[in-house]
């Protein structure tokens, strides 16, 4: 099976611009999760979706949202960019084996705001 | 709250050493999961091991193994035999049961030296 794939790979950007990053799950996988990383705050989590639906969301603004498709693709939008929004999005498609939830993450997509 | 600590920065040892990566864990839910994943320069986080809260029986996988020990909420993850395809950056993670988010330790830098 493919593995998780994220697009783009790069992305440069000014501040005050908006972004809109892609994630394409597993196959077979209905749920995504978005991760930020940065060097001062580590992994953080920014929400999760299945089947579709917002289930958990970390503890970001409101600019950062994400979406849903009936596909399982999500997308994640970060509007007004700030400098501090430079990071790796790192986007995880995950099934339950029975026994909990097994995470596999795609390659992310490293943005960065100047 | 959920929290995963690794105290250990980085680490550097020579091929061939055994190298144990300290995780050490906070929760207050009776069902968790414990993680391990690897991230390689190339940044994708790459899956190791998941481990549920009533399954304490030590792993082993080829060169890997786990030591889970509830006792002392640890976690800990040693590599036998080191080898310099192993320098990467050692995250643990912690969930709750029936949830997808992860929590992430700050990683351990790992560098063997030929």
């Amino acid at each position: 099976k493919a593995g998780v794939t994220q697009t783009p790979r790069y992305l440069i950007k000014t501040r005050g611009q908006q972004v809109t990053l892609s994630c394409s799950p597993i196959s077979g996988h209905r749920s995504v999760s978005w991760y930020q990383q940065t060097p001062g705050q580590g992994l953080q989590f920014l929400f999760e979706y299945f089947s579709e639906t917002q289930r958990n969301k970390g503890n970001f603004p409101g600019r950062f949202s994400g979406r849903q498709f009936s596909n399982s693709r999500s997308e994640m939008n970060v509007s007004t960019l700030e400098l501090g929004d430079s990071a790796l999005y790192l986007c995880a498609s995950s099934f339950n084996s029975g026994d909990g939830y097994e995470q596999y993450f795609g390659p992310g997509t490293r943005l960065t705001v100047t | 709250a959920q929290k995963v600590t690794q105290a250990q920065t980085e680490i550097s040892v020579v091929e061939k050493e055994d190298v144990t990566l300290d995780c050490v864990y906070e929760t207050r839910d009776t069902t968790y999961y414990l993680f391990w994943y690897k991230q390689p320069p190339s940044g994708e986080l790459v899956f190791l091991i998941r481990r549920n809260s009533f399954d304490e029986q030590n792993e082993i996988s080829g060169r890997y193994s786990w030591n889970f020990q509830k006792s002392t909420s640890s976690f800990n993850f040693t590599i036998t035999a080191s080898q310099v395809v192993d320098s990467a950056v050692y995250f643990c993670a912690t969930a709750q049961g029936g949830s997808e988010k992860l929590v992430f330790g700050k990683g351990t830098k790992l560098t063997v030296n030929p």
